[in-house]
């Protein structure tokens, strides 16, 4: 079945470490995306790319890194500069340019740092 | 910029009952107008689409119009179940302004009682 995947679905960290968040797709989708969601609050951009090596800023880049590699995978590192790093992730894959423009999500995983 | 209005929640409806989320929107150009939904723990699902002005997107007894003229995208279903509870989520992409980027609402939470 073709998807988008991420893992871990929880993840534990201790304040000051950083942490990757896996997420790949096998829908041959050119764009992928990352957002944080906050309880009770819609979803905030990260960093999007729209081709392989390269990728943008979101909304709320700050204290996050990517990397685009390869057209199936799109990690999020979450880093020591991230104040606030709690949150639950999503990760997201489109056609890309010139196709349909809605977005196919992944299960999320939810960080916890302490 | 772009922004997506939702009627606050959280709403709560007896199973059976007439359901409306409403949802207004700002846009410089033509956006194309979706609505997901995301259950507890999950990703978010695409729901239903509507691309240009008078389409009436549609699944699972979920309806939405694209009103270009009230700039609105309301959601309805004729007769909500339990399994519908759920968080509600409108959105819209508008090429001109952002690209594949998708802008979403805040979100309304919807719960069905038996």
């Amino acid at each position: 079945d073709g998807g988008i995947t991420q893992s871990p679905k929880y993840l534990f960290r201790k304040e000051g470490q950083n942490v990757t968040l896996s997420c790949e797709q096998n829908l041959n989708h050119d764009a992928m995306y990352w957002y944080r969601q906050d309880p009770g609050q819609g979803l905030r951009l990260i960093y999007y790319s729209q081709i392989v090596n390269d990728f943008q800023k979101g909304d709320i880049a700050e204290g996050y890194s990517v990397s685009r590699e390869k057209k199936e995978s799109f990690p999020l590192t979450v880093t020591s500069a991230q104040k606030n790093p709690t949150a639950f992730y999503l990760c997201a894959s489109s056609i890309g340019p010139g196709g349909p423009r809605e977005q196919y999500f992944g299960p999320g995983t939810r960080l916890t740092v302490t | 910029g772009d922004s997506v209005t939702q009627m606050e929640g959280p709403v709560t409806l007896s199973e059976e009952a007439f359901l409306t989320i409403n949802c207004t929107y700002t846009a410089t150009g033509y956006p194309s107008l979706f609505w997901y939904v995301q259950y507890p723990g999950e990703g978010l699902q695409l729901l239903l689409k509507a691309t240009k002005a008078d389409d009436k997107g549609s699944n699972k007894g979920f309806e939405a119009t694209y009103r270009k003229e009230t700039t609105s995208f309301h959601l309805e279903k004729g007769s909500v179940q339990v399994s519908d509870s759920a968080v509600y989520f409108c959105a819209l992409s508008d090429l001109r302004t952002s690209g594949s980027r998708l802008t979403f609402g805040e979100g309304t939470q919807l719960t069905v009682n038996p």
